[in-house]
């Protein structure tokens, strides 16, 4: 099983649409979470860190389920900007590496 | 700031050549990290140093792969013979501190494709 897995996407949606990525983790001993978005051919970048009791940051919101152990993302009214891969990140059991998900493609179209 | 710069943006190089990437972290940054991405599959890590010294290298394919940090500033990884297996996106990442929630800053990646 892998540390990290992510919802295969691709997501299509219109602008103004709410979507949601899921993603599972293996290690209950992972502490810390993060999304990193990455644009095409880019590097990837942090999005937000994810903690237990969730954390918003304008129209994105991430939660952290420990019992379930699942990482969400939340978009809410999608602009077409937020075209790109999503990834879902953690370290396993430590801070020593990050551990990536294969990522989920976003597609917002008008 | 400079963020993390990495040479080249681009190398095509025949199978059983020697490549070298190089990657120049965050000044200050003590960590940093070495990870690749090959068409199709996630993003992997390969290994780390702190300053100079390896941290973990347990991501390293094989022994055609060798990453030094001499100085404990920038990092060159060289792949010795390059094979085709090994085409992908090299990217570096640097990180001030060890803490969970530090963020780890990405260079640009080497999209390196061994013909």
């Amino acid at each position: 099983r892998k540390e990290v897995e992510q919802d295969p996407g691709p997501f299509n949606v219109p602008e103004g649409a709410t979507v949601a990525f899921n993603c599972t983790y293996s290690n209950s001993a992972s502490q810390s979470f993060f999304w990193y978005r990455q644009d095409c051919r880019k590097e990837p970048k942090l999005l937000m860190s994810v903690y237990s009791s969730g954390n918003e940051d304008g129209r994105f919101t991430a939660q952290l389920n420990r019992a379930s152990q699942y990482i969400s993302l939340l978009i809410r009214d999608s602009k077409l900007s937020d075209s790109a891969t999503y990834l879902c990140v953690g370290p396993p059991g430590g801070y020593n590496k990050l551990i990536f998900g294969a990522g989920t493609r976003l597609a917002v179209h008008p | 700031e400079a963020g993390v710069t990495q040479f080249p943006s681009h190398s095509v190089i025949e199978k059983g050549q020697t490549v070298t990437l190089r990657c120049d972290p965050i000044s200050g940054h003590d960590n940093l990290y070495w990870y690749r991405r090959v068409m199709g599959k996630e993003i992997k890590f390969l290994l780390h140093f702190v300053k100079e010294s390896k941290q973990d290298e347990s991501g390293m394919p094989n022994n055609r792969f060798l990453a030094e940090r001499t100085g404990g500033t920038y990092s060159t990884l060289k792949v010795q013979p390059a094979e085709l297996e090994d085409s992908g996106v090299y990217f570096c990442a640097s990180k001030l501190g060890l803490a969970g929630g530090t963020e780890a800053f990405f260079g640009q990646g080497t999209r390196l494709t061994v013909v």
